[in-house]
């Protein structure tokens, strides 16, 4: 079962645009949706992006996600203070083994 | 309020098991799929098991397959998790999670369990 790669950081000041990468491959991003996961720290990881771009009730659409065959974003646009968390991307797969569910390795977001 | 409560945490002697439970509140629980995800301390997110709304279908992360056992009794509206030969790397935050398009959308507070001698 594979993992999806996301670089481990990412920064901006109060305003700007931050963007964050997730790789993955034909199996698991390739052919299904992709949801992305913000936790703030101590707490539980809450669905930010479900469907490659749909959000949530109450989720601020300073938050977009989009996808291009084995790869997705995620943009948080206008950035605020209450945005510095850590962002996973995530989707099923299938393998040889059966299916599974697949996070990214989590990108640190800071606010300058 | 839609609302998951794990319990059932605790520290355990390698080669050990424990059971977690989470318990459902203010959705249809019978009609949801369910996970169980965890977290190492200081690590990333790692899922660990599927079951359908009916308990019928069942996955498992490599890592935990043939040692964990995810049930449901949707009469109780509650999901458990059985796991058996713990291992020092189980040690982790485990959350459960309601499940709908494909996302998991609903999570609870986690439980800790600690694997050590």
């Amino acid at each position: 079962q594979s993992v999806l790669t996301q670089p481990p950081s990412a920064s901006g000041t109060p305003g700007q645009r931050v963007t964050i990468s997730c790789y993955g491959s034909s199996s698991n991003i390739g052919n299904n949706p992709v949801n992305w996961y913000q936790q703030l720290p101590g707490t539980a990881p809450k669905l930010l992006i479900y469907s490659n771009n749909q959000r949530p009730p109450g989720v601020p659409d300073r938050f977009s996600g989009s996808k291009s065959g084995a790869s997705a974003s995620l943009a948080i646009s206008g950035l605020q203070s209450e945005d510095e968390a850590e962002y996973y991307c995530a989707a099923w797969g299938d393998s040889l083994n059966g299916y599974y569910y697949v996070f990214g390795t989590g990108t640190k977001v800071t606010v300058l | 309020e839609v609302q998951l409560v794990e319990s059932g945490g605790g520290l355990v002697q390698p080669g050990g098991s424990l059971r977690l439970s989470c318990a459902a509140s203010g959705f249809t629980f019978s009609s949801s799929e369910m996970n169980w995800v965890r977290q190492a301390p200081g690590k990333g997110l790692e899922w660990v098991s599927y079951i359908s709304s009916s308990g019928s279908t069942k996955y498992y992360a490599d890592s935990v397959k043939g040692r964990f056992t995810i049930t449901r009794d949707n009469a109780k509206n509650s999901l458990y998790l059985q796991m058996n030969s713990l291992r020092a790397e189980d040690t982790a935050v485990y959350y459960c999670a309601s499940q709908h398009d494909l996302a998991m959308d609903v999570w609870g507070q986690g439980t800790t369990v600690t694997v050590s001698s």
